[in-house]
């Protein structure tokens, strides 16, 4: 069966750390992976999307990888503040033309001051 | 740029009343939209996308003669919870999509916390 795994449902880490998150998937082949950010009670948004064709995108204190022979993509959020807990969300898109999102269940991140 | 705008963010009401849930681009033409629940520490789940001017096209599982979606123009979607019941009680996510989205990622509405009592 398909599934999206996001390691731990919480990850606590000090200010100033990088924090590293993972998304597995099993019996997908999507052609773009996207991770977004939510905070309690509001919508996702989006931060970054990788295509199948890339290894690494970065944008600003923030990294993503894509594997696609381990199935997997790490998140990475060097210099971690405050600001920056929330729950971060993986999401696959297979079409291609992301015409549709499969989401994985999150990672509640909180950085300690 | 790229705003969605969703009305009501929380919204009360009693078993058996019917729910409308707005959701609008504010400042492009979302050619798609996209109506999704999420239960608590779950992941969102998709319910129906809508094209506008045609029939939406509903997730395996969603009654679409309880989950009422209309998307009558390229800014405008609604979701209508007919007959709500308690077990209904969630949280709304509209998401759109139009040609300012071409370099990748969806924009979210902030979300409806719908409460069945």
């Amino acid at each position: 069966s398909q599934k999206i795994e996001q390691n731990s449902e919480a990850l606590n880490i000090q200010e100033g750390k990088t924090a590293t998150l993972t998304c597995n998937y099993t019996n997908y082949s999507p052609a773009y992976l996207q991770w977004y950010r939510q905070d309690p009670g509001r919508g996702p948004v989006f931060l970054l999307l990788i295509r199948e064709n890339e290894k690494e995108k970065r944008k600003e204190r923030l990294k993503v990888t894509f594997d696609t022979t381990l199935k997997q993509s790490l998140f990475h959020i060097t210099a971690s503040q405050p600001a920056d807990s929330a729950t971060y969300l993986c999401a696959l898109d297979e079409t291609g033309s992301a015409r549709q999102l499969t989401f994985g269940s999150g990672t509640q991140l909180t950085v300690l001051p | 740029g790229a705003v969605v705008s969703q009305h009501p963010s929380r919204v009360i009401c009693k078993s058996g009343t019917s729910v409308k849930i707005e959701c609008r681009s504010l400042d492009f033409q979302a050619t798609t939209m996209f109506w999704y629940r999420q239960f608590p520490k779950q992941s969102l789940m998709l319910m129906a996308t809508s094209n506008e001017g045609s029939k939406a096209t509903y997730e395996q599982g969603v009654e679409k003669d309880k989950f009422l979606i209309n998307h009558a123009s390229l800014t405008l979607s609604t979701l209508t919870v007919t007959s709500a019941h308690p077990e209904d009680s969630s949280f709304y996510i509209c998401s759109a999509r139009g040609t300012v989205h071409l370099r990748g990622g969806y924009t979210f509405g902030s979300g409806t916390r719908l409460t069945v009592v």
